[in-house]
């Protein structure tokens, strides 16, 4: 079935520093891809998505592009904040199927001032 | 316009108990869909509802229910409960099928 590995955490980088969060995916069909963002104590955020491959997502200085040679989809950000530090979870969902999201384990982000 | 809205916020219960859970979805939206997620995990698909009907169901046992009300509301109710029902609960509502979903703030339960 479907299913999301991504790097285990925590991460932890100074403030400014570059960030990469390595997710790869397997998928019969042709899912779409997502990047969730979870601050301490709240619910998930869509921080941004792609539905085909090479589709780039972006938002706040965050990048991901859907890589389906290598079926990956890895979170990038080229200055990251203190205000970063959140837990980041890569997701796909096949909607020619049905609405379900499958989620990674997520990745715990600390940044240091 | 309010987002998703999940009640109660936090909720403790014992093992053997039953609990309900609410979720109001966003204005407008028709389909809402559960998930829970264990401490360190990430969230898995229990059900989703759309318009009043269960359209999808994840890999959890048959003490789990939900159902979905005339104004798009949705209760989650788990019969028995064990300690490893311990989890954030996430509701999550789409205007339409296969559209993008929103997340609420979650249910924290506790079972002791």
């Amino acid at each position: 079935g479907n299913s999301v590995t991504q790097m285990e955490g925590p991460v932890t980088l100074s403030e400014e520093a570059f960030l990469t969060i390595n997710c790869t995916y397997t998928a019969t069909g042709y899912p779409s891809l997502f990047w969730y963002v979870q601050y301490p104590g709240e619910g998930l955020q869509l921080l941004l998505k792609a539905t085909k491959a090479d589709d780039k997502g972006s938002n706040k200085g965050f990048e991901a592009t859907y890589r389906k040679e290598t079926t990956s989809f890895h979170l990038e950000k080229g200055s990251v904040q203190v205000s970063d530090s959140a837990v980041y979870f890569c997701a796909l969902s096949d909607q020619n199927r049905d609405d379900k999201i499958i989620f990674g384990k997520g990745t715990r982000l600390h940044i240091l001032p | 316009d309010a987002g998703v809205t999940q009640s109660p916020t936090h909720l403790i219960k014992t093992r053997g108990q039953q609990v309900t859970l609410r979720c109001s979805p966003i204005s407008g939206h028709k389909s809402v869909s559960w998930y829970q997620q264990v401490l360190g995990q990430g969230p898995q698909f229990i059900f989703q509802y759309y318009e009043k009907e269960e359209r999808g169901r994840g890999n959890f046992p048959d003490r789990f229910s939900a159902r979905q009300f005339p104004n798009y509301s949705s209760e989650l109710n788990v019969n028995a409960l064990l300690l490893g029902d311990s989890a954030l609960y996430l509701c999550a509502s789409s205007l339409e099928l296969r559209r993008e979903q929103y997340f609420g703030p979650g249910t924290r339960l506790t079972v002791t």
